[in-house]
């Protein structure tokens, strides 16, 4: 059964930093690309950031980008989402998703329970 | 960027048919994706590239984009349906995921 199990969320203040862990199991985590999504509440989901099987393809949403960075372990079936300069908008629950996809990101058939970040102003 | 457009909620009695669609410029040449959301709960991928069906999702979950809009299709809803459901495509031109604003279905 593929899993992926989240953790690493809390409760940080504004401009603070958190690192998000992804572990998986259940497949050969080395063969496939992962992606993050988070959602905020009363929102939809958005996407922020891809990195390929290799870890040599990265993507990120603009909203992102400079702030965020997104690492992988293929030893360890880890993935990670290194979080800086928060802010209160990115509250939200943070998932990590496989992809089924190669190159880049296409579509996201299994997801971990989420955990939830909290920024506090 | 890209923009995905879904009506904000579709209602639909037990037993009937609950079609919801997601709009976006030339969407019939995108790969759309379906995504099933309820509280709590992780999100459920229920179409891929269109019209695909994941392994163990109903056959009355179904998809088609043959034009504007791409459409999903809920045939016979229960009320284990009701649930916010999101089309996704990426968008090649931008490198970035793009998910529609989501529809909330709505079991009578």
């Amino acid at each position: 059964e593929v899993q992926l199990v989240e953790s690493g969320g809390g409760l940080v203040q504004r401009g603070g930093s958190l690192r998000l862990s992804c572990v998986a199991s259940g497949f050969s985590f080395s063969d496939y690309s992962l992606n993050w999504v988070r959602q905020a509440p009363g929102k939809g989901p958005e996407w922020i950031s891809y990195i390929s099987s290799g870890g040599g393809t990265i993507y990120y949403a603009d909203s992102m980008k400079g702030r965020f960075t997104i690492s992988r372990d293929n030893a360890k079936d880890s993935v990670f989402l290194q979080l800086n300069s928060l802010r209160a908008e990115d509250t939200a629950v943070y998932y990590c998703a496989r992809d089924r996809g190669g190159s880049y990101p296409y579509s996201f058939d299994h997801w971990g329970q989420g955990t939830l970040v909290t920024v506090s102003s | 960027s890209y923009i995905l457009t879904q009506p904000p909620s579709v209602s639909v009695a037990p037993g009937k048919t609950a079609r919801i669609t997601c709009g976006g410029n030339n969407i019939g040449i995108q790969a759309v994706h379906w995504y099933q959301k309820k509280p709590g709960q992780a999100p459920v991928l229920v179409v891929y590239d269109d019209s695909g069906r994941p392994s163990g999702i109903p056959e009355r979950f179904s998809g088609s984009n043959s034009g504007n809009p791409a459409t999903l299709t809920i045939s016979r809803v229960e009320a284990g349906d009701e649930a916010d459901y999101y089309c996704q495509v990426w968008d090649s031109g931008s490198d970035h995921v793009v998910f529609g604003g989501g529809t909330k279905l709505t079991v009578l």
